[in-house]
């Protein structure tokens, strides 16, 4: 079965600061992981995937994310907040078993101070 | 730049009517899928649809509810008797395959508030 836990609910950084934000992942099969970001009253952008090629994935916006199989884990990280980052961040997972459907952690809202 | 369109961006219906959403995918994408978000909470997967099929509906509660992809138009997600706890966001995404690896591009979703 598939599922994903986003550790935190709510993170809070200063713009400037690093940005981390976790997720655990459970798939039968090879994952294919997604980080996505919802600004308000808009839909998901994808920022980043990972399909089975280099376990460090650059997205867009200065995000990348490690993935570690032995951890089962996907985290999100970007070296300096910039408060247009402040939105809600999805980190998602899909594999062969799921037909293509997605599932997705319950988010993580991210605050920027300035 | 013909991204995923959702219509209506808002729907205020009252209890006992229908809601229909509506979902034209990005050029090119013969797969649909639905998802719903309700508050406080992430997506859910409701509905896979290819045209003129439904590939999966595991999703989809088992009454009231239900989603066509026509050879022609869009993708109709369509409420019966729609009731307070149908309110949420209902977001559509597509993607040229139903390969899992693929990345699902989502519109920006239908607000439905039910009176």
């Amino acid at each position: 079965a598939q599922s994903v836990t986003q550790l935190d609910s709510h993170v809070s950084v200063s713009e400037g600061t690093p940005v981390l934000l976790r997720c655990n992942y459970s798939s039968s099969y090879s994952p294919s992981l997604f980080w996505y970001v919802q600004h308000p009253n808009k839909g998901l952008q994808l920022l980043l995937k990972y399909t089975s090629a280099a376990t460090l994935v650059k997205g867009i916006n200065g995000f990348e994310a490690e993935f570690k199989k032995s951890e089962t884990s996907f985290h999100l990280t970007k070296p300096s907040a910039h408060m247009s980052d402040a939105a809600e961040y999805f980190c998602v997972v899909s594999d062969l078993e799921t037909l293509g459907r997605l599932y997705f952690g319950r988010g993580t809202q991210l605050t920027v101070w300035p | 730049n013909a991204g995923v369109m959702q219509n209506p961006r808002h729907l205020v219906r009252r209890r006992g009517q229908e809601a229909r959403l509506r979902c034209s995918p990005m050029k090119g994408h013969s797969h649909v899928y639905w998802y719903r978000q309700l508050p406080e909470e992430g997506l859910k997967f409701m509905v896979y649809l290819q045209k003129e099929n439904i590939i999966d509906e595991s999703g989809m509660p088992k009454e009231r509810f239900s989603a066509e992809f026509p050879k022609e138009g869009p993708s109709i997600l369509r409420i019966q008797q729609v009731v307070r706890g149908d309110s949420a966001a209902y977001f559509c995404a597509s993607s040229p395959t139903g390969d899992s690896n693929q990345p699902q591009h989502f519109g920006d979703g239908t607000r439905l508030s039910i009176l």
